[in-house]
């Protein structure tokens, strides 16, 4: 069974930094990319951003353009998502999705942004 | 980038009802659209890939049509478990965007 699995909440303060994990079972992590999909409380969803599972390729939004960095561990079976210089902005839900596109999802990780 | 302009942005309807949600590219996207559903507090679920394919596991009451730049996902007969947010995805090209979602509430 394909399943995406996330790291837990995290709270950072304006400026900190936070990274993201999520862990791929049932496939060939090397297949797919990953996308990265966050949504701001009460609004809708917003795409983040999408790394290659196969050459490392990278394609990012704007609003984290220069600050988000994404990788992979293909031993590990498992994506990351830095995203640096928080602010409060960044307070939401970030998913990731496998990129076939985006038919298996991850729970979710709830990143809040507060002083 | 592509903009998705999703409607209507909620709705209300009775079980049985037919719905019908649309999703317009500013440009064309071939058939390079999705379909997703989201219950609150939960992940969203696609529900149609490539415009009009059922993703497996999803019932045969929800339909997708369109290319190009108008695309529609039909429910034939909402049932209860139908009440959700959907949203529509466009991803023929970077940045991928999402429509605004829609909204089905009982009525």
């Amino acid at each position: 069974q394909v399943q995406l699995v996330q790291s837990g909440a995290e709270v950072k303060k304006p400026g900190a930094s936070v990274k993201v994990s999520c862990k791929g079972f049932g496939y060939s992590f090397t297949t797919y990319g990953i996308h990265w999909v966050r949504q701001a409380p009460g609004q809708g969803l917003e795409w983040v951003g999408w790394m290659s599972g196969h050459n490392g390729n990278t394609n990012y939004g704007q609003k984290v353009q220069g600050r988000a960095t994404m990788s992979i561990d293909t031993m590990a079976s498992t994506a990351y998502m830095e995203l640096r210089r928080l602010i409060s902005d960044d307070t939401a839900v970030y998913y990731c999705a496998r990129g076939d596109p985006l038919d298996t999802w991850g729970q979710g990780t709830q990143v809040i942004v507060s002083s | 980038d592509i903009q998705m302009t999703q409607s209507p942005s909620s709705l209300s309807a009775s079980v049985g009802d037919r719905v019908t949600i649309t999703c317009r590219a500013s440009e064309g996207i071939r058939n390079d659209l999705g379909w997703f559903q989201q219950k609150p507090g939960k992940a969203p679920k696609r529900l149609i890939y490539a415009a009009s394919s059922l993703q497996s596991g999803v019932p045969s009451r929800f339909r997708g049509s369109g290319s190009g730049t108008e695309f529609t996902l039909t429910i034939s007969s909402l049932q209860p478990e139908d009440f959700a947010t959907y949203y529509c995805l466009q991803h023929n090209s970077y940045p991928l965007t999402f429509g605004g979602g829609t909204k089905v509430e009982i009525k």
